[in-house]
């Protein structure tokens, strides 16, 4: 069944605005929490990663934040750029196996 | 160039056949997986495998089969079974549960 969920489905953003992504999941022993970006036609790659010992990590515009307590983690984009349209997965680790949300459309306007 | 290969990039199949999707990886990862992905539509567990001679159903196991007697090599069979095969099948692999998975360059399964 769905261990993760990811909210929202699409989010359209003017060019220069941040935009957010949330992902929860269900299983308390996750402790791995990568994003990827599929660009169309393409497979997906990891954009950032985070694990259940840090609650933030930044990679120049691109943040992740880990709540553990609340079982959620949100991907943030800063200043989004034309480039950044594709469409974004959050996953977790339940039960040993690698799970992804149902992926976010992000379409930046300029 | 290493990493992680499917192969074919295409594949056309007609409805009564069964069809087998080729996945080989030369990073030494233990884990592998197979996605289902459809338009629109995010990326749906159909089997992993942890180790080599072991594997487990995901989500939508039903109507394919998989094996993994090498540990570089993890293909998919679409039978006859599935009712709905037509989507973009990607196959991925890691090292362990906690670091990155590399995703190969997926197979786009039509049936015809």
């Amino acid at each position: 069944g769905e261990n993760v969920e990811q909210h929202p489905s699409t989010l359209s953003v003017q060019e220069g605005d941040s935009a957010v992504i949330k992902c929860t999941y269900s299983d308390s022993a996750s402790n791995y929490f990568p994003w990827y970006k599929q660009e169309l036609g393409k497979r997906p790659q990891l954009i950032i990663d985070i694990r259940s010992n840090v609650g933030e990590k930044k990679d120049q515009r691109i943040a992740v934040t880990l709540n553990k307590t609340a079982k959620h983690f949100s991907l943030h984009i800063t200043e989004t750029q034309p480039e950044d349209s594709a469409v974004y997965f959050c996953a977790a680790n339940p039960d040993y196996k690698l799970s992804f949300g149902a992926g976010t459309t992000v379409t930046v306007r300029a | 160039d290493g990493g992680i290969t499917q192969s074919p990039k295409y594949l056309f199949r007609k409805e009564g056949q069964n069809v087998t999707l080729s996945c080989e990886q030369n990073l030494n990862h233990d884990a592998m997986y197979w996605y289902r992905q459809d338009p629109g539509q995010g990326l749906r567990l159909i089997y992993y495998s942890q180790i080599v001679n072991d594997f487990q159903k995901g989500d939508i196991a039903e109507g394919y089969s998989v094996s993994r007697e090498k540990k570089e090599s993890f293909p998919l069979t679409v039978t006859s079974a599935q009712k709905n095969p037509t989507a973009f099948y990607l196959c991925a692999s890691q090292g362990d549960t906690s670091t990155e998975a590399f995703f190969g360059q997926g197979t786009r399964l039509t049936v015809v």
